[in-house]
């Protein structure tokens, strides 16, 4: 069964100091990775996606993610936090093998960021 | 432009009451969905709407009822609901209902509470 796991609820950092927020999959198939973003009483933002080639992927506002197939992962990484990051943080997955469209959303991790 | 609207961004609703949430899209998306999110939780799949007809329910009780007038539009209609249908609820398009890589747009929200 495909699955997502996002193993902390809460990540804390200091503005300035990179920041990792961690995702790991369980799919069948080729999968297909999503990070979304969530700010208090707005709804999911995108920030970037894994569909294949380069297993390094940069999105919006600075962020990136890097896929790992031997460790079934996909980390979303900045290298310098604001403040303004601090947010609910979703990883999603898609199962190549799957048919339908289906995302299948981990449980989301908090981020907070201070000054 | 990948925007998604959603209207009303609040309502309160009795159990009696009858209402309507609306979703607009203009992205050409021929895919359209109905979430549902509490409050620190990840989304919940309700409806999904492929080439406006209902492909996908998951099991959503018959006082949610979903419509979708034509592509661009998306409704879900509630009636008799309870209190613990209270909820953040969301629709996302996306360019198809079968596209593994393709990416869901989601809107604001609207914030439903019932007493």
């Amino acid at each position: 069964a495909q699955s997502v796991a996002q193993p902390e609820d809460q990540v804390n950092v200091a503005e300035g100091n990179p920041l990792t927020v961690k995702c790991t999959y369980s799919v069948s198939g080729n999968p297909y990775l999503f990070w979304y973003v969530q700010y208090p009483n707005r709804g999911l933002q995108f920030l970037l996606k894994y569909i294949t080639g380069d297993n390094l992927v940069k999105g919006s506002y600075g962020f990136e993610a890097e896929f790992n197939k031997s460790q079934t992962s996909f980390h979303l990484k900045k290298p310098s936090a604001l403040v303004s990051d601090s947010a609910l943080y979703f990883c999603a997955v898609r199962d190549g093998n799957q048919a339908g469209t289906a995302l299948i959303f981990g449980k989301g991790t908090t981020l907070s960021v201070s000054s | 432009d990948t925007e998604v609207t959603q209207t009303p961004k609040h309502l309160v609703m009795g159990m009696t009451n009858k209402k309507s949430l609306k979703c607009e899209q203009h992205m050409g998306h021929r895919a359209m969905y109905w979430y549902k999110q509490k409050a620190k939780k990840p989304p919940e799949l309700m409806f999904v709407y492929s080439y406006e007809k209902l492909s996908i329910n998951e099991s959503v009780p018959s006082r949610f009822s979903p419509e979708c007038p034509n592509s661009s539009l998306l409704n879900l209609h509630l009636h008799a609901l309870q209190p613990e249908d209270s909820a953040l609820y969301l629709c996302a398009s996306s360019l198809s209902a079968g596209g593994h890589t393709d990416t869901q747009y989601f809107g604001p929200g609207t914030r439903l509470t019932v007493l």
